[in-house]
């Protein structure tokens, strides 16, 4: 079955870095988008950017463009997201979760990771 | 960017009867294979959202039937036919058409 599993919890000062991780099983990791999708406290989802496991490239929000990192490692079936810079309100509940986009064909969000709370506070 | 309006932002509803949501895009959202990329996500209270709905209408599976999605343009619906406890949540509505992709606000469904 599929599953995308990701890293625990994290407790972080502002300026610091933060490294999730998403690792996927049941299905080829490299055949599938991975998004990343933050949620505040008590707010609204919203989208950051994506992976490409396949090639390694990656596309984000411009909101996020120079904070945000995507990343992978096939060997390990595992995506990675690194947030640089750290500020009080980026403290969320980060989820990954996998797109399909090749061939005219696109699914989108069918399966999500459980999500990793990020807690920024000094 | 896109903007998702939901309306209403909370949905009070005795259990068994009927709930209806809705979402309005501020552009359409017919992508250039011709679909329509607007999908439902219900989110109960400390998990993951959970895809309900995909480009307008199509049941995921495992979703009970009484979950339905239509709509087309820029206005979009969510029905659910007769409400039970567990379907207790936020929903979401989000557009896969235009980049970067977005989301309402998310509605609260609770039981009255």
């Amino acid at each position: 079955q599929v599953q995308l599993v990701q890293s625990g919890a994290e407790v972080k000062k502002p300026g610091a870095s933060v490294k999730v991780s998403c690792k996927a099983s049941g299905y080829t990791f490299t055949n599938y988008y991975i998004h990343w999708v933050r949620q505040a406290p008590g707010q609204a989802l919203e989208w950051m950017g994506w992976l490409n496991p396949h090639s390694g490239g990656s596309n984000y929000a411009q909101k996020f463009q120079g904070q945000v990192t995507m990343t992978r490692d096939t060997s390990i079936s595992t995506a990675y997201m690194e947030v640089n810079r750290l500020r009080s309100d980026d403290t969320a509940v980060y989820y990954c979760a996998r797109v399909y986009d090749y061939g005219g064909k696109r699914d989108l969000f069918d399966y999500w990771g459980q999500g990793t709370l990020v807690t920024v506070s000094s | 960017d896109v903007v998702m309006t939901q309306s209403p932002l909370s949905l009070p509803v005795t259990l068994g009867q009927p709930a209806s949501i809705s979402c309005r895009s501020s552009q359409g959202l017919v992508y250039s294979d011709g679909n329509t990329y607007l999908s439902w996500f219900q989110q109960r209270p400390g998990q993951p959202p959970r895809r309900l709905i995909y480009t307008v209408s199509n049941r995921d599976s495992g979703v009970p039937d009484r979950f339905s999605g239509s709509g087309s343009g820029t206005d979009f619906t969510l029905k659910i036919s007769r409400v039970e406890a567990e379907d207790v949540g936020v929903y979401y509505c989000m557009q896969g058409t235009h980049w970067p992709w977005t989301f309402g606000q998310g509605t609260k469904v609770e039981i009255k």
